[in-house]
């Protein structure tokens, strides 16, 4: 069965410093793809970027990018130069290979805290 | 705008009686979700739907129904809510050509 796991319940950064968010997971398809959302304390659920399996670059989206190391199934965001606006919940997901649609499996989640 | 609508965003109810959380999105996307999502469990999905009049069981179903008998709407029903059917519920929706979903505003529900 898939599994996202998020080892990290709570990380704490300093503005303009760069800061990981980890993630693992699990799945023995060859054919997935990784997301990562934002939910700030407003509580909508914000897309930041997409890694497919079979991409071989890493993601990147503006100060987002995706760290993604197959081998090792990982998928770790990294936000360079944080800001205090990235103060939020951080969720990695992936989408079930096994349910063509919105089916998403997501880790529990990491609290971003970016102090000034 | 694109967007994935929830109502009510705010619902405060007693066990037993029935409710319903519409959702509905613009895009014309064939396939939508509904989550769940608890303090330390993340989200869980509770229904899919992959186009009209076809829907299916997620992870937690119990306690929930919807239908899709329209291809924008994607309601979500409690026949007899319980307090452990307490939790913010997203609404999700996808196109089959994209691999974005795209979440509604999220209905924080609390069951008395």
């Amino acid at each position: 069965a898939q599994k996202i796991t998020q080892t990290q319940p709570g990380m704490f950064v300093q503005e303009k410093e760069a800061v990981t968010l980890d993630c693992t997971y699990d799945t023995s398809d060859q054919s997935y793809g990784l997301f990562w959302y934002k939910q700030p304390s407003s509580g909508e659920m914000i897309f930041l970027i997409y890694q497919g399996s079979y991409d071989e670059q890493n993601a990147t989206e503006g100060r987002y990018s995706l760290n993604f190391q197959k081998a090792r199934k990982s998928a770790n965001l990294v936000i360079s130069a944080s800001q205090l606006g990235d103060s939020a919940m951080y969720f990695c997901a992936m989408r079930d290979p096994n349910q063509a649609g919105t089916a998403l499996i997501f880790g529990k989640g990491t609290t971003l805290s970016v102090s000034s | 705008e694109a967007q994935v609508t929830q109502n009510p965003r705010y619902l405060i109810t007693v066990t037993g009686k029935k409710l319903t959380v519409t959702c509905s999105q613009n895009m014309n996307h064939e396939y939508m979700s509904w989550y769940r999502q608890d303090p330390g469990l993340g989200l869980r999905q509770i229904y899919y739907s992959m186009n009209v009049e076809v829907t299916d069981k997620g992870d937690v179903p119990e306690g929930y129904k919807v239908s899709r008998k329209e291809k924008r709407n994607f309601p979500l029903i409690l026949e007899s809510p319980s307090p452990n059917q307490t939790s913010l519920y997203f609404c999700a929706s996808q196109s089959h050509r994209s691999t974005e979903a795209f979440f509604g505003q999220g209905t924080r529900l609390t069951v008395v």
